[in-house]
């Protein structure tokens, strides 16, 4: 069985403050995919990265950066310089190696103040 | 690319009314759809998958009577709820892809309200 824990529930920062959201993942399997996705307040989900268990390289694009540690089973997302337009539900999500059925974790609601 | 449309946004019906969902893939062939269902402030649960000219397959627990789905086309996927109930409230969202190779890709959602 897959599961995805995402522990915060809510997290609030400040304007221009840096913020890491963590995921930590289980699964009997030796190759699968990690998601991170994007839920702003109108409901759509926005697909943010595909990771490869195959491939530990942590990923940075923009203000996003990704740090996958497969030693302690984290996908950890952190956004840096934060602004308002941040300010949505985040999940992480997982993958067997079909790449089918996605397990959700509960994901964590992030609000930016300005 | 990989646009995936929902219609509609939102759908406010009577109890015992059906209401059709539908999930379009506009940019490319959607070999498999999904179907999720999403309560207030939840995580989003699968319900089922399809796949384009076969059966639905559900996840435990999903009223396969209550929750029609059809993969008519590498475009197209429709969700039913069928008489649906108060209970059914909730935020429907699809999403397609169309190999092993892609990420899913999802639609915008459809907030169900049955009064």
């Amino acid at each position: 069985a897959q599961k995805v824990t995402q522990a915060q529930t809510e997290i609030s920062v400040v304007e221009k403050e840096d913020v890491t959201l963590d995921c930590v993942y289980e699964t009997r399997d030796t190759t699968y995919y990690l998601f991170w996705y994007k839920q702003p307040p109108s409901g759509e989900l926005v697909f943010l990265i595909r990771r490869n268990s195959f491939d530990e390289q942590n990923e940075i694009s923009g203000r996003y950066s990704w740090n996958f540690q497969k030693s302690t089973s984290s996908f950890n997302f952190t956004i840096t310089a934060s602004q308002v337009v941040d300010s949505a539900v985040y999940f992480c999500a997982l993958t067997p190696p079909s790449n089918e059925k996605l397990t959700f974790g509960t994901g964590t609601r992030l609000t930016i103040i300005p | 690319g990989a646009v995936v449309s929902q219609h509609p946004s939102w759908v406010i019906c009577k109890s015992g009314t059906s209401v059709k969902i539908e999930c379009r893939s506009l940019d490319f062939q959607a070999t498999t759809m999904f179907w999720y269902r999403q309560f207030p402030k939840q995580s989003l649960m699968l319900m089922a998958t399809s796949n384009e000219g076969s059966k639905a397959t559900y996840e435990q627990g999903v009223e396969k009577d209550k929750f029609l789905i059809n993969h008519a086309s590498l475009t197209l996927s429709t969700l039913t709820v069928t008489s649906a109930h108060p209970e059914d409230s909730s935020f429907y969202i699809c999403s397609a892809k169309d190999s092993l190779l892609q990420p899913q890709h999802f639609g915008d959602g459809t907030r169900l309200s049955i009064l």
